[in-house]
């Protein structure tokens, strides 16, 4: 099956700091990449959607300029966590496709964030 | 109200046992997903349906568009099945609204 893979797994950072997560596509080429996030005992919740080589576009009351995607490539999509706070810190997965919505989504094992 | 409700909420089974797990939504849709997310916290794509049955081993799963109901099946249940089992939508809008997941416990 097709396999998603995401660095780093675990990361604590100090407040104020950004951190910049991977999520790669290893054996499929991802059009499409998926970034979520899931509280302590939550369900996950769609952050943004990633197409390669375009802008994302982002759920609503997620903040672009904190929640930076780049989706540079058909295997390569980063978010990045600018000035990172404690209410950041959270589960974040990424999942890709070969196509849109209709498609199969393959899920990244998570990184887990700890802002202290 | 949610848009995509889950019951039960917990779910504890005996190994062995027939396990069904129930999505209603609210909204028109595209596709309905089935996902399994194990204690680590990693998810799998179970099934992606948009009409009819899907059947992956000892997991089947059902959809009624007329209903808006989606059904998870699990049958000889494992103690290796013990996940939460979480039902998600695409709405015709595109956009993707989950579940709150029903957490299942199969006991040996």
């Amino acid at each position: 099956g097709a396999v998603v893979s995401q660095h780093p797994s675990r990361v604590i950072c100090k407040s104020g700091t950004s951190v910049k997560i991977e999520c790669r596509s290893l054996d499929f080429q991802a059009t499409t990449m998926f970034w979520y996030r899931q509280f302590p005992k939550k369900s996950l919740m769609l952050m943004a959607t990633s197409n390669e080589g375009s802008k994302a576009t982002y759920e609503q009351g997620v903040e672009k300029d904190k929640f930076l995607i780049n989706h540079a490539s058909l295997t390569l999509s980063t978010l990045t966590v600018t000035s990172a706070h404690p209410e950041d810190s959270s589960f974040y997965i990424c999942s890709a496709s070969r196509g849109g919505p209709m498609y199969e989504q393959y899920f990244g094992p998570g990184t887990r964030l700890t802002v202290t | 109200k949610n848009e995509v409700e889950q019951s039960p909420q917990n779910l504890t089974a005996q190994e062995g046992e027939f396990i069904t797990i129930n999505c209603s939504y609210s909204v028109g849709i595209s596709a309905l997903h089935w996902l399994q997310q194990h204690p680590g916290g990693g998810i799998v794509s179970l099934f992606m349906l948009s009409s009819g049955k899907k059947k992956h081993g000892r997991l089947i799963a059902t959809i009624n568009i007329q209903e808006k109901h989606s059904s998870l099946h699990i049958t000889a249940s494992h103690p290796r099945d013990s996940a939460v089992y979480i039902c998600a939508v695409w709405g015709s809008q595109g956009n993707l609204i989950f579940g709150k997941g029903t957490k299942l416990s199969v006991k040996p």
